[in-house]
């Protein structure tokens, strides 16, 4: 079975912090991706990679970073965190360039005070 | 860039009875297409997805789903609901090319009332 994992459920954090959001897939899938989702909106991508430290902007990277060391992990940076990021945050990862399946992680929820 | 539209935000129904949640995405080329669903506090789960071959596919718990390419549609339907289904619903399009690129609806939140 494929496993996404996140490194926290919920998440409180106060505005001008820095965040690190951790992303963990087992599969060796080479692309993996960042998502926010927020009411009425669906999910929108904030940034993709389709191979280790390659990069790619989403739809909404403004106030975000990614980094990609290692191909299994896919980190998302909140340089100075604002509380328009309060938001559900959701990472995928998947095999390309087909275009299949995304396998998701359970979200983490962010709280920014 | 593709988009996708949902165009029931809300899908209340009563147990048992059939359900067909709408989907319409815009690009008549080769696309690649599934629905996902998210229960509560949880992430997305692949329900089911077509590649190509027959148009209509079958998914997990008990759902369908029929790609129209003429009017650019993937609807997915269930013949008869049950409490457990009451959750998020999102159709999606993806792009095949390197990164592999998702476009997502906004959701259908379905609400099967007893």
């Amino acid at each position: 079975d494929v496993k996404v994992t996140q490194s926290s459920r919920y998440l409180v954090k106060r505005t001008g912090e820095k965040v690190f959001l951790e992303c963990v897939q087992d599969m060796d899938h080479e692309n993996m991706f960042w998502y926010r989702q927020d009411p009425g909106l669906g999910l929108r991508l904030i940034y993709f990679s389709y191979d280790v430290k390659m990069k790619e902007k989403g739809d909404i990277p403004e106030g975000y970073s990614v980094s990609r060391e290692k191909k299994e992990r896919f980190s998302l940076i909140l340089e100075s965190a604002s509380t328009n990021q309060t938001s559900m945050y959701l990472c995928a990862s998947g095999w390309g360039p087909s275009g299949e399946t995304q396998y998701f992680g359970p979200g983490t929820r962010l709280l920014v005070l | 860039a593709q988009s996708v539209t949902q165009l029931d935000s809300q899908v209340p129904v009563f147990e048992e009875a059939p359900v067909e949640l709408r989907c319409n995405y815009s690009s008549s080329v080769s696309v690649y297409l599934f629905w996902y669903v998210q229960y509560p506090n949880q992430g997305l789960q692949l329900l089911l997805k077509y590649l190509s071959g027959s148009t209509l596919v079958k998914g997990i718990n008990g759902f369908e789903a029929e790609f129209n390419k003429s009017q650019t549609s993937f609807h997915l339907r269930k013949p008869s609901v049950h409490i457990s289904d009451t959750a998020e619903y999102f159709c999606a399009v993806s792009d095949p090319s390197p990164g592999n690129q998702f476009y997502f609806g906004t959701g259908t939140s379905l609400t099967v009332i007893p």
